[in-house]
């Protein structure tokens, strides 16, 4: 049973400071991992995609990587903003379709 | 405008009454999800489709049920059955059948009386 644990569950930084995510998973079998950003009462937007072949993405301010041996995906955030502050889910497609319990960022003035 | 609408935003039932939620999609993606949140707890997938007149069951099906009629939508009913109905309803599709990013739509939070 794949499970898919975030650490930590809550994460409060000043703006301008660099910060990383993590997203641990059971099984190493996924064809690839992605990570959401949530604003409260909102769906889900998709930040990265990681295939299982890739061992990272970037986009903007935002690097995810991935390492399958090890069951680990981090997002690092760099610069952070207040616009930044939300709830992040990483999400494991492996034979189960499984997320995180997610980290809830908070970036303060 | 291409996306997911999902339909109502809040929805309230009384104890007992099955409920139907609405998702429908025009980006042309062959398959579409139902996911359950509740708080504290990560998503959860109830339902899944890859292709028309075609689902299966995800992790929590019990309770519910879904009909994949046309490429563009996706109903899922909330049944009587269902112990613990009030969450959080995300819908959500990806271009193919197979692991692809997945778009959400906005939520409906169901609240049964």
């Amino acid at each position: 049973k794949q499970e898919v644990t975030q650490i930590p569950a809550a994460l409060s930084v000043p703006e301008g400071e660099n910060l990383v995510l993590n997203c641990s998973f059971t099984d190493s079998a996924i064809y690839n991992l992605q990570w959401f950003r949530q604003d409260p009462g909102k769906g889900l937007t998709s930040l990265l995609l990681i295939q299982s072949s890739q061992r990272e993405q970037t986009s903007g301010r935002l690097n995810a990587s991935l390492d399958k041996s090890s069951g680990r995906s981090t997002l690092y955030i760099a610069a952070s903003q207040p616009g930044d502050s939300a709830t992040y889910l990483c999400f494991a497609w492996a034979s189960k379709l499984t997320f995180g319990t997610g980290t809830r960022l908070q970036v303060t003035l | 405008d291409g996306g997911i609408t999902q339909s109502p935003k809040y929805l309230f039932r009384k104890e007992g009454q099955n409920v139907t939620l609405s998702c429908e999609q025009n980006l042309n993606h062959d398959a579409m999800y139902w996911y359950r949140q509740d708080p504290g707890q990560g998503l959860r997938l109830i339902y899944y489709s890859q292709i028309v007149n075609d689902f299966q069951k995800g992790d929590i099906a019990e309770g519910y049920s879904v009909s994949r009629e046309k490429k563009e939508s996706f109903p899922l009913t909330v049944t009587s059955a269902q112990k613990n109905p009030t969450a959080f309803y995300l819908c959500a599709s990806s271009m193919g059948g197979g692991p692809d990013t997945q778009y959400f739509g906005p939520g409906t939070r169901l609240t049964v009386l």
